[in-house]
């Protein structure tokens, strides 16, 4: 089974600095996609960024990046000039190709220092 | 609307009582998903329709636990005799049928079991 770790049960970073969250995972496939989840207070939960395994370029989507590490099965959320509504839980997830549920981390709660 | 709906956002229970959780996902997505989030951590799978078909529900917890999508739109979650470890957030998320294709999530249903 697939387990996905994010050892990071909270984060701060200072309104316009730079915060990176971790994430490793497990799996023994070799196709599959990887997912970060912001959780505001609200709870709805909103796609951030996505990855495909088989694509070596990292994903960006303006203020976001992440450091996909296939061999290192490592997937980390790069956040630039942090902001106020930046604030809230991250999830990191993943899907097996063939297979669309998610499996996803605890969480890391991300506070914005202003 | 736009989003995915559910109701109610909040329900309490007295131990026993059978619950109905209901999603209205996007219109025109196929694939509806049910995940669980206990307090503090990350969402769990719960069952998974394409259309009006059930193809997984290898995380329902238990023969409490029932879904249906009779008409390939609204689902229904229901849980009968409801017992505390049920209380937790019901999360229902939407998507297109393709492979890695981003989720789309409602504010989820709130059920506290007494």
């Amino acid at each position: 089974a697939q387990t996905v770790t994010q050892s990071q049960p909270e984060m701060s970073v200072q309104e316009a600095e730079t915060v990176t969250l971790s994430c490793t995972y497990d799996t023994s496939e070799s196709d599959y996609y990887l997912f970060w989840y912001k959780q505001p207070p609200s709870r709805q939960m909103i796609l951030v960024i996505r990855q495909e395994a088989y694509k070596q370029q990292n994903a960006t989507e303006n203020r976001f990046s992440v450091n996909f590490q296939k061999a290192a099965k490592s997937f980390s959320l790069k956040i630039s000039d942090s902001q106020l509504g930046d604030a809230a839980m991250y999830f990191c997830a993943y899907a097996g190709f063939g297979n669309e549920k998610l499996t996803f981390g605890t969480g890391t709660r991300l506070t914005i220092i202003p | 609307g736009a989003g995915v709906s559910q109701s109610p956002r909040y329900k309490v229970a007295k131990r026993g009582q059978d619950v109905a959780l209901r999603c209205d996902p996007i219109s025109g997505h196929v694939s509806l998903f049910w995940y669980q989030q206990a307090l503090g951590q990350g969402p769990e799978f719960l069952t998974y329709f394409q259309n009006e078909a059930q193809l997984d529900k290898s995380g329902l917890p238990s023969d409490r636990f029932f879904a249906e999508r009779p008409e390939g739109s609204v689902s229904t979650l229901k849980i009968q005799r409801t017992q505390q470890e049920d209380s937790a957030v019901y999360l229902c998320a939407s998507s297109l049928v393709r492979q890695g294709v981003t989720q789309y999530f409602g504010p989820g249903t709130r059920l506290t079991v007494l």
